[in-house]
């Protein structure tokens, strides 16, 4: 099976902009979750989708937000970028059911000047 | 909240020891706990995982162990090798309640030859 894609690899925005990433799952697997990584704090979970609902969200401001197509396909979108927002991004896919494992697209790496 | 401490969060030892991390959690719900591994700027993959089942999982050099009472688990590896250099993430999650999937904040683990 194909592995978890992302697409766009890398990004450069402005201060300001909005951004949409896109994150396509393992075939089957019907949950979809996000996390920014950054080298002082982590990976930090953003939110998660499971046939087209968002089951929960992490700590995260109101600009970032996210869906699920019926595919399983999910976008991240980022309103308003601040200098802060850089960072890796990826995307981890699962059947569905919780706490099962999780596998890691490549990412992608965001970074606002 | 909920949250997953990781430590060391360096570790440097000689090819041919062993490396042990450890990882404490806060929500007496977990019950699955992956290991993933993240070589430099690629995906985190996964390694092993253990289920509150059990107390323990080898995989050739690679083992967890899982002590729930006192609500941590830990990682080894024997026989170190320079390839073994990367980052180590620790998560715990849970199959019950609301979606959570939380990660410690990594072991850089350094394999001198």
């Amino acid at each position: 099976k194909a592995g978890v894609t992302q697409t766009p690899r890398y990004l450069i925005k402005t201060r300001g902009q909005q951004v949409t990433l896109s994150c396509s799952p393992i075939s089957g697997h019907r949950s979809v979750s996000w996390y920014q990584q950054t080298p002082g704090q982590g990976l930090q979970f953003l939110f998660e989708y499971f046939s087209e609902t968002q089951r929960n969200k992490g700590n995260f401001p109101g600009r970032f937000s996210g869906r699920q197509f019926s595919n399983s396909r999910s976008e991240m979108n980022v309103s308003t970028l601040e200098l802060g927002d850089s960072a890796l991004y990826l995307c981890a896919s699962s059947l569905g059911g919780i706490a099962e494992t999780q596998y890691f697209g490549p990412g992608t790496r965001l970074l606002v000047l | 909240g909920e949250n997953v401490e990781q430590h060391p969060s360096t570790l440097s030892v000689q090819e041919g020891d062993s490396a042990v991390i450890k990882c404490t959690y806060s929500d007496s719900a977990s019950n699955y706990f992956p290991w993933y591994e993240q070589e430099l700027g690629k995906r985190p993959q996964l390694i092993i995982d253990i289920r509150s089942n059990v107390g323990e999982k080898k995989d050739q050099r690679i083992a967890v162990t899982l002590n729930k009472t006192a609500k941590h688990f830990s990682l080894h590896i024997t026989e170190t090798q320079p390839e073994d250099s990367a980052v180590y993430f620790c998560a715990a999650s849970r199959t019950s309640g609301t979606y959570k999937y939380i990660f410690g904040t990594g072991t850089r683990l350094k394999v001198l030859a």
